[in-house]
């Protein structure tokens, strides 16, 4: 059964570094989402992305974020320059033309130091 | 904005008991409800979707219902199994871009 993939699992970087999180949404899906966790609280919209631009965005997805999808298959989540308040776990999501379900892939576990 | 609330916070069980988990949501004009089950430290397993226009869903052991009208929908869960212990999330979906909104979770312990 086809799958939403991130990469890596787990990143840890330095306050201020640059940080891109993938994801390979499923295949024939056109709509691709991220949403945060930051631990021990609820999971957050950040952005949609349809059509190569975005969508939608919340107030947190700030100018220090970015969205990509640099080929036909990546799906790229860009922080410009790490806070703190940055860690969290992030999930991408992705769903086909048609259909409201949204697939979550793992998540990537970020931790700024 | 809508707003998606859990109650309770947290819940411990004896196994087998039968539980049912709460959620509310303000804003009634949502495509779907969907519940998530969420293991520590982990990622986010759908367990049910329900569809604005059923009333109910169920998959094995598991029975979710939703009431549009009032904002509410719960999870039934039968003959609870101490390997059911994790964060139950429900989340609204809706908006022109279909994005979800969750609760906070209910953390549930199921005792042997």
């Amino acid at each position: 059964e086809p799958e939403v993939t991130q990469t890596p699992s787990h990143q840890v970087t330095q306050m201020g570094q640059e940080v891109i999180l993938r994801c390979v949404p499923i295949s024939n899906h056109l709509y691709f989402y991220w949403y945060r966790q930051i631990l021990g609280q609820k999971v957050e919209f950040l952005v949609s992305f349809y059509n190569n631009e975005i969508s939608e965005k919340s107030e947190i997805f700030d100018d220090q974020f970015s969205v990509e999808r640099p080929d036909g298959s990546n799906f790229t989540l860009k922080i410009r320059s790490t806070k703190l308040e940055d860690s969290a776990m992030y999930f991408c999501a992705s769903r086909r033309e048609s259909y409201n379900e949204q697939f979550f892939g793992p998540g990537t576990r970020l931790t700024v130091l | 904005k809508q707003e998606v609330t859990q109650i309770p916070a947290a819940l411990s069980v004896p196994e087998g008991e039968n539980l049912v988990l709460n959620c509310s949501f303000t804003d009634s004009a949502i495509y779907n409800l969907q519940w998530f089950r969420q293991d520590p430290g982990k990622g986010l397993t759908s367990l049910l979707l329900i569809q604005s226009s059923q009333r109910e869903q169920t998959s094995g052991r598991l029975n979710a219902s939703l009431d549009k009208s009032s904002g509410r929908s719960t999870l039934y869960i039968a003959a609870s199994q101490p390997g059911d212990s994790a964060t139950y999330l429900c989340a609204s979906i809706g908006g022109s871009n279909y994005k979800l909104t969750f609760g906070k979770g209910t953390l549930l312990t199921v005792n042997p």
